[in-house]
């Protein structure tokens, strides 16, 4: 079965420092990976994916991840924070299991990033 | 364009009563989802619609139950509230359920049963 480790809850840090959240999965087949947040008090939006192709993916607000199959990650990670990106951020994957069938999304707890001044 | 609008935006419920839960997309989707999330757990799958007259368990559906009304409308009832229905709803829609279909979500309900 798959499943999805944010490896940490929280992460502060100040502004216009890098950071990086951290996810790791399990699944014994192929699998899509994706990252999303949630602002305070709202729903969830797609930050970018992993379907195939380059394992280096771009994403809004000068976010991008890496996929590496070999460690089993998907790290998220911006060259320079702003308050702006305090927010929750979630992986999730969906396995491979064919165009059109239920591969649907299973998510981490969450990584709670907070931007301080 | 509204995307997908969820109501209500809060609720307090008392345990034993029931209530159901609105959502509805205006992008021509034909899947839906309702997640619960809270605190320190992610989001977790209740139920999904992959497409108009077919509904499926996902991870946690015990104590709810979903009506896919038509294509624009997914909703979800709690027949019987329990405390441990407190929680944050979110709901769904995606083109097509799996891959490679991006979801879009509502902005949530906030459910307290007490």
């Amino acid at each position: 079965a798959q499943s999805v480790t944010q490896l940490d809850s929280q992460v502060p840090v100040f502004e216009e420092a890098p950071v990086e959240l951290r996810c790791n999965y399990s699944s014994s087949v192929s699998v899509y990976l994706f990252w999303y947040v949630q602002y305070p008090n709202q729903g969830l939006q797609l930050l970018l994916k992993y379907l195939s192709g380059s394992t280096l993916v771009k994403g809004i607000n000068g976010f991008e991840a890496e996929f590496n199959k070999s460690q089993t990650s998907f790290h998220l990670r911006k060259p320079s924070v702003h308050i702006s990106d305090t927010a929750e951020y979630f992986c999730a994957v969906s396995e491979s299991v064919g165009r059109g069938s239920q591969g649907n999304l299973i998510f981490g707890k969450g990584t709670k990033l907070s931007v301080k001044p | 364009n509204a995307g997908v609008t969820q109501t209500p935006k809060f609720q307090v419920l008392k345990t034993g009563q029931s209530m159901t839960l609105q959502c509805a997309q205006d992008m021509n989707h034909n899947s839906m989802y309702w997640y619960r999330q809270d605190p320190g757990m992610g989001l977790r799958l209740i139920y999904y619609s992959a497409s108009e007259g077919t509904t499926d368990k996902g991870e946690v559906p015990n104590g709810y139950n979903v009506s896919r009304l038509n294509k624009r409308e997914f909703s979800l009832r709690l027949e019987s509230a329990a405390p441990s229905q407190t929680s944050v709803y979110f709901c769904a829609s995606s083109e097509v359920s799996g891959f490679p279909y991006e979801q879009y979500f509502g902005p949530g309900t906030r459910l307290t049963v007490t």
